[in-house]
């Protein structure tokens, strides 16, 4: 069965700090990729999202991530974080055979301090 | 309009109680899914329609049951709950269920089972 992993289950950074957030999948065919927040009391919101072509996609707000075929990785990055981005990030999978079924990693939770 | 809607927001109900969930969009998608989310925790995929027939049921207790009356509305029929059953509940639709459409979510019905 696919699943989606995500390294850290709760992250803590000042201010202008940099961000990178790890999603590996485990699914040998072809899969689009997404990365969604949830701000506090918000519903999910698409960052970004990966089909084809160049893997470094930009997203939103200043976001970024790789797709990274030969470790099945997909990590979201950030340069420099605010306060604002202060969130749940969650990494999903989606397969072609699926039926329309994303496959949510458990979700890492930002804390940024001001 | 990239939105969806969903009301009511907040829903609190006992367990003998029949309710239901309305979502809505108006983007021409012909994907709708229902799907359960505790806090903390991701989104688990609950019901998709596709094409406005069920397609996926995610081994789903009878107490909910989904209905899809058209195209751009979902309803999710609730009876006999229980107080584990309170969630987010969230909606989201897509182009179509091809897996390679993101799928955008509403806000969500908070429900609360006493």
């Amino acid at each position: 069965a696919q699943s989606v992993s995500q390294h850290n289950h709760h992250v803590i950074l000042s201010e202008a700090a940099s961000l990178e957030l790890g999603c590996n999948y485990s699914y040998g065919g072809t899969v689009n990729l997404f990365w969604y927040v949830q701000y506090p009391g918000q519903h999910l919101q698409l960052l970004l999202k990966y089909f084809s072509g160049d893997p470094l996609v930009k997203g939103i707000k200043g976001f970024e991530a790789e797709f990274i075929k030969s470790k099945f990785s997909f990590n979201l990055r950030k340069p420099s974080v605010q306060w604002s981005d202060t969130a749940e990030y969650f990494c999903a999978v989606i397969t072609y055979n699926q039926g329309g079924k994303l496959i949510f990693g458990q979700g890492t939770e930002l804390s940024v301090k001001p | 309009d990239t939105e969806v809607t969903q009301t009511p927001k907040h829903l609190v109900m006992g367990m003998t109680n029949k309710k239901s969930l309305k979502c809505e969009q108006h983007m021409g998608h012909r994907a709708m899914y229902w799907y359960k989310q505790k806090a903390k925790k991701p989104p688990e995929l609950m019901f998709v329609y596709s094409y406005e027939k069920l397609s996926i049921n995610e081994s789903v207790p009878s107490r909910f049951s989904p209905e899809c009356p058209n195209s751009s509305l979902l309803n999710l029929h609730l009876h006999a709950l229980q107080p584990e059953d309170s969630a987010l509940y969230l909606c989201a639709s897509s182009q179509d269920t091809g897996g390679y459409n993101e799928q955008f979510f509403g806000p969500g019905t908070r429900l609360t089972v006493l």
